[in-house]
């Protein structure tokens, strides 16, 4: 399978606790987001990479969020002392520089976190 | 700043029915693309539709139709004949232009719950 992959697929924690997401976008794609998704609401933009430079920071991303992308490649994107309000689905998309008049953002099955 | 509204929070109809959902978008944008997304329960997000902002041509694709206005900046989406697989929560989305790096990130209505019941 060549598609947008996430790990784990499902993270519970304790408040407080540190956790890691990974995801590995598709081959050859050089552009990167992350969005997280709360419980009945659309997805919201997080961030952006384009090959390794975080381009983009949403206000959403507080001091306790980090994201990475070391060589271009996967990204990892850590919560520090996480709390209730950070359990969420958070999405993982890639999308390949132009080209194309559009550069179609493909998504991935998410990180389902829930924070006890 | 771009919003999409999706006023439908959720819609439910018998087997058969067509149903329409709704998308009322705004942007700054002169150029933008609109976007339906399909969430089943396993929560993976399934791209449905792409539409540029400069073609208004409405879309037909098997039992799916798209309504773009751009006088009403309206992009509806009809289900003809629903089935219960249709079943799912369906997302409307805006391009919004970033500031760095010429790409885009996808502004999400709140998204519309389909149940179709047999």
């Amino acid at each position: 399978d060549t598609g947008v992959s996430q790990d784990p697929r499902h993270k519970i924690t304790k408040r407080g606790q540190n956790v890691t997401f990974r995801c590995d976008p598709i081959s050859e794609h050089n552009r990167l987001y992350w969005y997280r998704q709360t419980l009945g609401q659309g997805p919201e933009f997080l961030t952006y990479f384009q090959n390794e430079a975080q381009l983009e920071k949403s206000r959403l991303l507080s001091d306790r969020f980090s994201a990475e992308r070391p060589k271009g490649s996967f990204s990892t994107l850590e919560i520090q002392r996480t709390e209730q309000g950070d359990s969420a689905m958070y999405l993982c998309a890639s999308s390949i520089v132009p080209g194309q008049a559009y550069n179609e953002q493909f998504f991935g099955p998410g990180t389902r976190l829930t924070v006890l | 700043a771009q919003k999409v509204t999706q006023a439908q929070t959720e819609i439910s109809v018998v087997e058969k029915e067509d149903v329409t959902l709704d998308c009322v978008y705004e942007t700054r944008d002169t150029t933008y693309y609109l976007f339906w997304y399909k969430q089943p329960p396993s929560g993976e997000l399934v791209f449905l539709i792409r539409r540029n902002s400069f073609d208004e041509q409405n879309e037909i694709s098997g039992r799916y139709s798209w309504n773009f206005q751009k006088s009403t900046s309206s992009f509806n989406f009809t289900i003809t004949a629903s089935q219960v697989v249709d079943s799912a929560v369906y997302f409307c989305a805006l391009s919004e232009t970033l500031t760095q790096g010429g790409s885009e990130k996808l502004v999400f209505g709140k998204g519309t719950k389909l149940t179709v019941n047999p």
